[in-house]
């Protein structure tokens, strides 16, 4: 079975323009999670989602947000980038049956530097 | 609050020596769940273990092995007869909730880089 998928794996931007990240959770996993990880501040939730709606939201600001589909693909999205946001981006997926926490599983990242 | 503390921010052994990697983890859930995770420098997360709070048995998987202690909350993880292809950071993770909670949110602590040298 194939694992978590992101695209694109790397990611230059400049201040100020926005940047779209994928990923493609394990098939049949119907929650995806993301999560930013930087030197400074380790690893970070950004938000969860289930069934194409947000279940759950870290402590980012609105700049960042995401989406899911019906194929439970999901893509998160940063707007205005800033110098801070250089990081790597983990997509991570679950298989959520009977309920509790189930074990995520994780994509390889994207690395967005911004410039 | 939730919060989860790897203490040992680099350790370095020889090949073969014994590492014990340390975990404290801050809950006030009676029901939450532990993991532990592999970053090799390809920067992918592996996962090694889950443990819910229900089952405080220790487990062993070929050289690796987790101590679960609620008494002290930890959650530490034993590599035996260590090998270069260890080397990575290992992150200790906690979830909260019980049945029907959230998934998504893990709290991940700061990770400890191990160096297995030859």
């Amino acid at each position: 079975k194939a694992g978590v998928t992101q695209t694109p794996r790397y990611l230059i931007k400049t201040r100020g323009q926005q940047v779209t990240l994928s990923c493609s959770p394990i098939s049949g996993h119907r929650s995806v999670s993301w999560y930013q990880q930087t030197p400074g501040q380790g690893l970070q939730f950004l938000f969860e989602y289930f069934s194409e709606t947000q279940r759950n939201k870290g402590n980012f600001p609105g700049r960042f947000s995401g989406r899911q589909f019906s194929n439970s693909r999901s893509e998160m999205n940063v707007s205005t980038l800033e110098l801070g946001d250089s990081a790597l981006y983990l997509c991570a997926s679950s298989l959520e049956t009977s309920g509790g926490s189930d074990t995520q599983y994780f994509g390889p990242g994207t690395r967005l530097t911004v410039l | 609050a939730q919060k989860v503390t790897q203490a040992q921010t680099e350790i370095s052994v020889v090949e073969k020596e014994d590492v014990t990697l340390d975990c404290v983890y801050e809950t006030r859930d009676t029901t939450y769940y532990l993991f532990w995770y592999k970053q090799p420098p390809s920067g992918e997360l592996v996962f090694l273990i889950r443990r819910n709070s229900f089952d405080e048995q220790n487990e062993i998987s070929g050289r690796y092995s987790w101590n679960f202690q609620k008494s002290t909350s930890s959650f530490n993880f034993t590599i035996t007869a260590s090998q270069v292809v260890d080397s990575a950071v290992y992150f200790c993770a906690l979830s909260e909730g019980g049945y029907g909670g959230s998934q998504g949110n893990l709290i991940f602590g700061k990770g400890t880089k191990l160096s297995v040298k030859p």
